[in-house]
């Protein structure tokens, strides 16, 4: 069964610095990648999406921008924090085709 | 822009009563339609992938149905109880998953 690690669990910012979260994938190989953010009283918004090795496909115009260095590495970062980046970040895998998402157990950003 | 909309947002129920959330999605270019529960503290977890019109899938007391021609799923839950309270996402799947905003339920003992 896969497994998403996901660090850190949380995170305090100031407005400007830089941010780097990352995910490392086990119990599969190529999987499809993806970054969420869940910010207050709000759904799941889908930020980036990986089919492969250095393919990201970008959701949302924003200040983030996402890396896929290795096969099960993903890596959400951003070069000055916003305060409206404060969310709930989650990393979520899966095979290919229709399988179901597994999730990471999501970075919470507060950025101040 | 593809939406997924959730009714009703939130839903409060007595342990034993039985409820069933919608979930609304382009009626085109279907591919799969996911549930997921993500109780407080946790990660969201998977519930069921239906990819065919007229799927119905059951777990337990948690079954869902589907409709890809008018663009709607259904999940129910038979006889609430308190560890049922969870938020209930529905996920349109076309390689990129795009998820509503959620029906948040509470089961009161």
């Amino acid at each position: 069964s896969q497994t998403i690690h996901q660090w850190p669990a949380t995170l305090v910012q100031p407005v400007g610095s830089p941010l780097s979260l990352e995910c490392t994938v086990e119990g599969t190989s190529n999987p499809n990648l993806y970054w969420y953010r869940q910010a207050a009283g709000r759904g799941l918004q889908l930020l980036f999406y990986s089919v492969g090795i250095g393919q990201i496909s970008s959701e949302v115009p924003q200040n983030l921008s996402a890396s896929r260095p290795q096969d099960r590495q993903f890596i959400l970062s951003s070069k000055k924090l916003l305060l409206s980046d404060s969310g709930f970040y989650l990393c979520a895998a899966r095979r290919g085709g229709n399988s179901p998402l597994h999730f990471g157990n999501g970075t919470r950003l507060t950025v101040t | 822009i593809l939406n997924v909309e959730q009714s009703p947002q939130s839903l409060h129920v007595q342990e034993g009563d039985s409820t069933n959330f919608t979930c609304s999605f382009p009626s085109s270019n279907f591919y799969a339609l996911h549930w997921y529960r993500w109780e407080t503290a946790k990660s969201p977890e998977a519930l069921f992938v239906m990819t065919l019109n007229g799927d119905e899938k059951k777990k337990g007391r948690i079954s869902a149905t589907l409709n890809t021609k008018e663009g709607y799923s259904y999940l129910y839950i038979k006889g609430s109880q308190p560890e049922d309270s969870a938020t209930y996402l529905c996920a349109f799947d076309t390689d990129k998953l795009i998820f509503g905003t959620g029906t948040r339920l509470q089961v009161f003992p």
